[in-house]
């Protein structure tokens, strides 16, 4: 069964650093890979997915995909105190939709 | 507006009784989950919906069970709470199955005594 693990646990950066998060997966057959960024006490909500190897950006917020590696990764350039939350990795199977979510980094940005 | 709505937001329950939460979505989605998430644990998959009365157990099943009569209404019960089933329990939903977004409630924070 599909494992996604997450590293650092926890990190803390002073505000405008540029922070990455790191997010493993088990099954090389993964077809779809997704982060989800939850602020304390509330629900978690989608930030950005991607299928493909490569990179896709949206404005501060940067995903790396490297299948062969069975490795993906976010960077939030120019980190915001507003940023500071629980960053969820997901990533789905290609024979199941079922999204594999880790345990979470817990970021917090300093002004 | 679109939204993922859970009652109630904070329960106490008694270990042995029975307890019922509820989740409701306005966006005519096919698919909902219940989620629970525990320190450490990420979420984790209780159970998942592809549509009314089309129901699969995700990674965590014992000791729940869902209902879905309607597509916007989605129900997780646990007969006979036990003290290990205190958490946080989020809904969520999505257009369709798994590969797209998911839209989550705002969670309901179950102790079990």
């Amino acid at each position: 069964q599909q494992k996604v693990q997450q590293s650092p646990e926890s990190l803390i950066v002073p505000e405008g650093a540029m922070t990455s998060l790191n997010c493993t997966f088990s099954d090389s057959a993964s077809q779809y890979f997704a982060w989800y960024r939850q602020h304390s006490g509330k629900a978690p909500k989608a930030l950005m997915s991607i299928f493909s190897n490569g990179e896709k950006e949206e404005g501060r917020f940067t995903i790396h995909l490297n299948k062969a590696s069975l490795h993906f990764s976010l960077h939030i350039r120019d980190s915001q105190p507003s940023d500071s939350a629980l960053y969820l990795c997901a990533a789905a199977s290609s024979g199941s939709w079922q999204l594999i979510f880790g345990s979470g980094t817990q970021l917090t940005v300093m002004p | 507006d679109m939204k993922v709505t859970q009652m109630p937001r904070y329960l106490i329950k008694r270990m042995g009784e029975n307890v019922l939460l509820e989740c409701g979505q306005d966006m005519s989605h096919e698919t909902m989950y219940w989620y629970r998430q525990d320190p450490g644990l990420g979420l984790q998959l209780i159970y998942i919906s592809y549509d009314v009365d089309s129901n699969s157990e995700g990674d965590i099943p014992k000791g729940y069970r869902v209902s879905r009569k309607k597509r916007e209404h989605f129900s997780l019960i646990l007969d006979s709470a036990k003290t290990n089933q205190t958490s946080v329990y989020f809904c969520a939903s999505s257009l369709t199955g798994g590969w797209t977004e998911q839209f989550f409630g705002p969670g309901t924070r179950l102790t079990v005594l």
